[in-house]
């Protein structure tokens, strides 16, 4: 079955910026896009985007559009989500989940001064 | 963006009863493929989603057959036939229909 292994958790300063990974395996990586989700404290989920693991190209939620930078590198069949300007609200588990079903187990990102 | 309402919210049950979610969508969720790209997942406390059901009705990997989907359109159910201690958690309906995907509001099964 297929593996997906997150980065840590980061605490970050708010106006910082945080990079989170992905690393995949089990699976042919490019025949499957990956969606990044976050999900704050005891709330629901909130999708960020989306990016094709065959070339590259990447949705963004609005809300975040102007923020966020999704990137895959092939080689090492790892994702990576950027998200910039960070704030208090961005205090949340960020989740990416390849297409091919298998979520990763989440990364806590705490912003806090 | 495509609003996904879940009910209940809140759902004590018996072990070995049965229990159903329903989980309605504001448009349709059929693809231009053809497909229905609606999922559900299950959250245990303090544990990430795991998928259990997608395609509406497609158990994924290592899912026990308890676990059912139906439906069509905009109109959907997740049934436990009987339920066991360890259903206990969160149960959300997803769309990967169009972007962005969104999530239902979540049902907690709690045994009662």
């Amino acid at each position: 079955q297929a593996q997906v292994v997150q980065s840590g958790t980061e605490v970050k300063k708010p106006g910082a910026s945080v990079k989170v990974s992905c690393k995949t395996s089990g699976y042919t990586f490019s025949s499957y896009g990956i969606s990044w989700v976050r999900q704050a404290p005891g709330r629901g989920f909130e999708w960020i985007g989306w990016i094709s693991a065959l070339n590259g190209n990447t949705n963004y939620a609005q809300k975040f559009h102007d923020r966020v930078t999704m990137t895959r590198d092939t080689s090492t069949t790892t994702a990576y989500m950027e998200l910039t300007s960070l704030t208090s609200d961005d205090t949340a588990v960020y989740y990416c989940a390849p297409e091919v079903g298998w979520w990763g187990q989440g990364t806590l990102v705490i912003v806090s001064s | 963006d495509i609003v996904m309402t879940q009910t209940p919210l809140f759902s004590p049950v018996i072990v070995g009863q049965p229990a159903s979610i329903s989980c309605r969508s504001s448009q349709s969720l059929v693809d231009s493929d053809g497909n229905t790209y609606l999922n559900w997942l299950q959250q245990r406390p303090g544990q990430p989603p795991r998928l259990l059901i997608y395609q509406i009705s497609k158990r994924f990997s290592g899912v026990p057959d308890r676990f059912s989907g139906s439906g069509a359109g905009t109109e959907f159910t997740l049934r436990i036939s009987r339920v066991e201690p360890e259903d206990v958690a969160i149960y959300y309906c997803m769309q990967a229909a169009e972007f962005p995907d969104t999530f239902g509001q979540g049902t907690k099964l709690e045994i009662k």
